[in-house]
């Protein structure tokens, strides 16, 4: 009964390669987020998607692509991995619709080292 | 801008004494607050949020925070901690300006000793 799953756990490639983390959610939230973690503990949100639209985009090298196939998945595509990737990756979801202040529930994260 | 400020990075404590976690804000317009919990390699937990209302907010866990207008802060406490409150906190605020979206603080790692 896992609300928020993410896979990979881990993930430990070399630079240059292209990698996919997945996230699922089954709360039936219409609003899923990716947010990165670097090594000092920041967090910082990347994407966010409200049914299945982008409406979050941060300052992200266009090497990072979300997908949102339907409302339950938000997938991360990396491009061209470089070091400066390597950090956790958090999944989150949400329900906008009500009210966008409302709690966001985090998947356990993807720890992603680029060696 | 909103932003926060988490002014501690780390905060050592023993068992069962008090703690508090301070976090000061910064913004123009209404405040929605928020703390998080992240426990050893886990995603982050919600303890507790400010909306209105009510300015002491109590969450779970045993942990409340006040929410104080005029000194911009909202700070976290505990009245007795454990040794299972050993994680990382982070105070975050909602931003509604051209997009939704939680502005986390960098997070103040609580550390309880025996």
């Amino acid at each position: 009964d896992t609300a928020v799953s993410q896979t990979p756990k881990y993930l430990v490639t070399q630079m240059g390669n292209d990698k996919s983390i997945k996230c699922e959610q089954n709360l039936g939230h219409d609003t899923m987020y990716w947010y990165k973690q670097d090594s000092k503990k920041f967090l910082k949100i990347m994407f966010s998607y409200n049914n299945k639209e982008l409406i979050i985009n941060e300052t992200v090298p266009n090497r990072f692509s979300p997908k949102s196939p339907d409302k339950a998945h938000l997938n991360l595509h990396i491009n061209s991995l470089e070091l400066g990737d390597s950090a956790v990756y958090f999944c989150a979801s949400s329900h906008q619709d009500r009210g966008p202040y409302n709690e966001q529930f985090f998947g356990p994260g993807t720890r992603l080292t680029v060696l | 801008a909103q932003s926060v400020t988490q002014l501690d990075s780390q905060v050592p404590v023993f068992e069962e004494a008090p703690v508090e976690l301070r976090c000061n804000y910064s913004s123009s317009v209404s405040v929605y607050l928020f703390w998080y919990v992240q426990y050893p390699n886990q995603g982050l937990q919600l303890l507790l949020k400010y909306l209105s209302g009510s300015t002491l907010v109590k969450g779970i866990n045993g942990f409340e925070a006040e929410f104080n207008k005029s000194q911009t802060s909202f700070h976290l406490r505990k009245p007795s901690v454990h040794i299972s409150d050993t994680a990382e906190y982070f105070c975050a605020v909602f931003r509604s300006y051209n997009t939704d979206k939680l502005i986390f603080g960098t997070g103040t790692r609580l550390q309880v000793f025996p």
